[in-house]
């Protein structure tokens, strides 16, 4: 199975800070279709995850431009260039190259 | 829009049987590349992959729990199901259903999840 690990699992910011979430797996996300399937959700408290960014790098519509995804293989980032109130939550990143799927424990981003 | 709804007991007791439904809106179970999973959360704790069908049928495990559970669906009602057997206090969790298109599984439609909670 693939053991996704994410660091820090808690992230204090500033607002109007950057922030960035360490995503890696215990084997590279390269599918066979040459597409690499890293995708982040956000939990904001009392809601349902919401996807941000699929495919490594692929913002969702209606998603602000200040989150991007990066990496490649088996190391992956989230950055939040200019952190606001609203991104508080748990940010998770989780593979679905390989059966079964699997998540990171999660990184809750506080206000500090 | 997709839309997707859990639904199903809440109180579910020791060594029975956990069945949800995820009744879908606004699309068909059956589109081609169309696919559905269920992820639960225990409280206060992150998300666990289930298992997946997809829009043909085919269903994918998590092997941590394959031997107690069972997806299907119902294309008449176009709904999917959760049955997972033999239930425990670690099966207490938000439950929820998802939907995403095509190759990756990269749930981008999410229930607002159902609490099952397990005790006698």
């Amino acid at each position: 199975d693939v053991l996704m690990t994410q660091s820090p699992l808690s992230l204090p910011v500033t607002p109007g800070q950057p922030a960035s979430i360490s995503c890696r797996s215990s084997q590279s996300l390269v599918y066979s279709d040459g597409n690499t399937y890293l995708t982040w959700f956000q939990q904001r408290p009392g809601q349902s995850p919401r996807r941000l960014i699929y495919e490594v790098s692929h913002r969702d519509s209606g998603v602000p431009d200040r989150f991007s995804g990066s990496g490649s293989g088996t190391d992956f980032t989230l950055r939040i260039s200019r952190v606001e109130a609203e991104d508080v939550g748990v940010y998770y990143c989780m593979q679905g190259t390989h059966w079964p799927l699997s998540f990171g424990q999660g990184t809750k981003v506080e206000i500090k | 829009q997709l839309y997707l709804q859990e639904s199903g007991p809440g109180l579910v007791k020791p060594l029975e049987t956990l069945s949800l439904t995820c009744t879908v809106s606004s699309g068909s179970i059956t589109s081609r590349s169309f696919h559905w999973g269920w992820i639960r959360q225990p409280p206060g704790k992150g998300l666990e992959w289930i298992g997946t069908i997809y829009y043909s049928g085919s269903t994918y495990y998590n092997p941590s729990l394959e031997s107690r559970v069972t997806i299907s669906r119902d294309t008449s009602k176009n709904q999917f199901s959760l049955r997972l057997n033999s239930v425990s206090a670690a099966d207490t969790a938000l439950y929820y259903c998802a939907f995403y298109y095509g190759s990756g599984s990269s749930f981008n439609i999410w229930g607002q999840g159902t609490m099952v909670t397990v005790s006698s």
